[in-house]
């Protein structure tokens, strides 16, 4: 069966200092894969997402970027944090096929940046 | 563009009680609409969906019906256990999109108390 890891589960960093977020995916061969941020108070709005390795796409101009070093890779980071990063991140997978509409979500990364 | 309102949370109800949680939205044309949950400490998982006007999903004791009309697709439990305890993301994507189309709602915290 498929999983999705994504780690850590929380994280407090300092502003200025860089981030590094870590998604994994088991079980499956060429997932889309999705990084996800909840603001307080706020829905879900999708960061990036890529269709396969090295490919990737921005939905929203922001101080992150995101690589896919692997199939079943996909690292969210940062040179240099905001406070206005601080949020829930969540990474996601779905397969291979533009109509299919079911995601996969890993259990979250809660960042506070102070 | 697309949105989601949901009502707002936290929810908290005695086990056994009939919930309801709202969401409305705003799409052109006939969007597909779905309900994610998200229990403590894992992530998101669909919980139902509905893909055309008056259609009804279900799951785990769970409805709502897609009505065209009010643009609405509220969530109801005709009675809440504990284990029900979680966030509720009503979504939306559009006619023949795909998953990184979906548009979330800020979520609606539900506590169950027995």
């Amino acid at each position: 069966s498929q999983t999705i890891h994504q780690w850590p589960a929380t994280l407090v960093q300092p502003v200025g200092s860089p981030l590094s977020l870590e998604c994994t995916v088991e079980g499956t061969s060429n997932p889309n894969l999705y990084w996800y941020r909840q603001a307080a108070g706020r829905g879900l709005q999708l960061l990036f997402y890529s269709v396969g390795i090295g490919q990737i796409s921005s939905e929203v101009p922001q101080n992150l970027s995101a690589s896919r070093p692997q199939d079943r890779q996909f690292i969210l980071s940062s040179k240099k944090l905001l406070l206005s990063d601080s949020g829930f991140y969540l990474c996601a997978w779905s397969t291979a096929s533009s109509t299919n509409e079911k995601l996969f979500f890993g259990s979250g990364t809660q960042l506070s940046v102070l | 563009g697309n949105s989601v309102t949901q009502m707002e949370g936290p929810v908290t109800l005695s086990e056994e009680a009939f919930l309801t949680i709202n969401c409305t939205y705003t799409a052109t044309g006939y969007p597909s609409l779905f309900w994610y949950v998200q229990y403590p400490g894992e992530g998101l998982q669909l919980l139902l969906k509905a893909t055309k006007a008056d259609d009804k999903g279900s799951n785990k004791g769970f409805e709502a019906t897609y009505r065209k009309e009010t643009t609405s697709f509220h969530l109801e439990k005709g009675s809440v256990q504990v284990s029900d305890s979680a966030v509720y993301f009503c979504a939306l994507r559009p006619p023949r999109g795909s998953a990184r189309q979906l548009t979330f709602g800020s979520g609606t915290q539900l506590t169950v108390l027995p």
